[in-house]
């Protein structure tokens, strides 16, 4: 079958770094997604990764392992409007989208 | 419109009505989708359009259909509705089935009783 898995919540500081790990299985790959949502509102594209290596947007960095069939998000400067769920969701050999459960983050001032 | 919208907001409904939910798009996107949101599951998809006229089935497609008549709309209707269908809908659609982001609309909560 396939599975995404992400940690359930994640506490970190404000100003701090947090990184967000998730792990696949999945019939086939097409590209892994991390996907931003605040409560109460609709997710919104946050990175792509395809081939192995960072990518690099601002405050905020995506890593893939094909491999290891791994990914992560990283968090710079952390801000409090940074509380969100952070969603994985990797695209499958048929084009569709496999989402993890999400990762519940709280930044503490 | 800009973007994506979804309607209605939210609905409570009675076990066994009729219900549709409506979604539309002005990005021209070919490719649409309908998931649902339940707590500690990911999104599931339901069922997606890959072009207007043709529509196919996702991970969770029983008690669910759709149609695409044009580009911009693609409702979702519940011909029975049941308690298991309480969730957060929501509408998405991308350029194509294979682009790398799909834009969501604000989601439609339902409630069945």
């Amino acid at each position: 079958g396939q599975n995404i898995d992400q940690p359930t919540e994640m506490t970190a500081t404000e100003g701090a770094i947090v990184q967000i790990n998730c792990t696949y299985q999945t019939s086939g790959f097409n590209g892994l997604f991390w996907y931003q949502q605040h409560a109460g509102e609709a997710p919104t594209f946050l990175s792509y990764n395809v081939l192995d290596g960072l990518e690099e947007k601002g405050r905020f960095s995506s890593f893939l392992s094909r491999s290891k069939g791994y990914s992560y998000l990283l968090l710079k400067e952390l801000q409090m409007k940074d509380s969100a769920s952070y969603l994985c969701a990797v695209m499958d050999s048929n084009y569709q989208l496999i989402w993890g459960a999400g990762t519940k983050l709280i930044i503490k001032p | 419109i800009a973007g994506i919208t979804q309607a209605p907001t939210s609905q409570i409904l009675a076990a066994g009505r009729r219900m549709t939910l409506r979604c539309t798009q002005d990005m021209r996107h070919n490719a649409m989708y309908w998931y649902r949101q339940d707590l500690g599951l990911g999104l599931r998809l339901i069922h997606y359009s890959n072009t207007a006229g043709t529509t196919g089935k996702g991970e969770v497609p029983d008690g669910y259909s759709v149609s695409r008549a044009n580009t911009d709309d693609f409702p979702l209707t519940l011909a029975s509705a049941v308690p298991s269908q309480t969730s957060v809908y929501f509408c998405a659609s991308s350029d194509s089935e294979a682009t790398t982001e799909q834009f969501f609309g604000p989601g439609t909560r339902l409630t069945v009783l």
